[in-house]
């Protein structure tokens, strides 16, 4: 079970949008629907961002958004603000009732 | 008020066990499974397991498969992992957290293990 693979860190500046990928495989991410992301900021407990690869849970704001094509989820952040630097996490369920995280992609602001 | 409140810091040898305590309130705790979710030190999410308070069936990550146990005591509210035969690679923070679908929705503050002889 190996960790779904993201970029190590991804930069923008104020205003523009980002995209973090996750790439996985046929038994996660490209077999099922329930690819999730979360946030973390440092010494922070992570927060659910999106489920079900497009959904937002209330109050997370409408900047964020998820999709997937494949084997590969992404995560796009439109309108980058400062507050938006922190870690963010794919997650996939997995065959046999499994899950598995992403190895986590730094956002910076420029 | 929903949240999950976790055990204090640990401080174990090689060799040893440890085990942390999640204390789920503000919702229904046999209605929600229960996950356990590792990170070490400036490192990523990693995924160990999770609970069904309801009958208590469990299932682990392969990795831990061998060393992890997930209980649960349904008159407290509360679940618990186990992990045993600690190596200094085990030094992190552990969390649990609620599944609500397939996400993780509700997150415990976390317990800080530390490893060292």
């Amino acid at each position: 079970q190996s960790a779904l693979t993201q970029p190590a860190s991804v930069s923008g500046s104020p205003g523009q949008s980002i995209t973090i990928s996750c790439t996985g495989s046929y038994s996660d991410i490209g077999g099922y629907d329930y690819v999730s992301w979360y946030q973390q900021f440092p010494d922070k407990t992570p927060q659910l961002l999106i489920y079900d690869v497009t959904k937002r849970p209330s109050g997370v704001s409408n900047r964020f958004s998820g999709s997937k094509s494949g084997k590969t989820a992404s995560l796009t952040i439109s309108g980058l603000q400062a507050a938006d630097e922190a870690d963010y996490f794919c997650s996939s369920y997995s065959s046999g009732g499994t899950w598995v995280f992403g190895t986590g992609t730094k956002v910076t602001v420029l | 008020q929903v949240h999950l409140v976790q055990s204090g810091a640990e401080v174990k040898k090689p060799g040893a066990s440890v085990k942390i305590s999640c204390k789920a309130s503000g919702y229904t705790f046999i209605n929600r499974h229960i996950h356990w979710v590792r990170q070490a030190p400036g490192q990523g999410l990693e995924w160990m397991g999770w609970l069904i308070p309801g009958d208590g069936k469990t299932k682990s990550s392969p990795k831990f498969q061998a060393r992890i146990t997930i209980t649960r005591d349904t008159s407290a509210s509360t679940a618990y992992m186990e992990l045993s035969s600690l190596r200094s690679e085990d030094t992190g923070v552990y969390y649990c957290a609620r599944l609500t679908g397939y996400s993780l929705d509700l997150w415990g503050p976390g317990t800080q293990v530390t490893v060292s002889s």
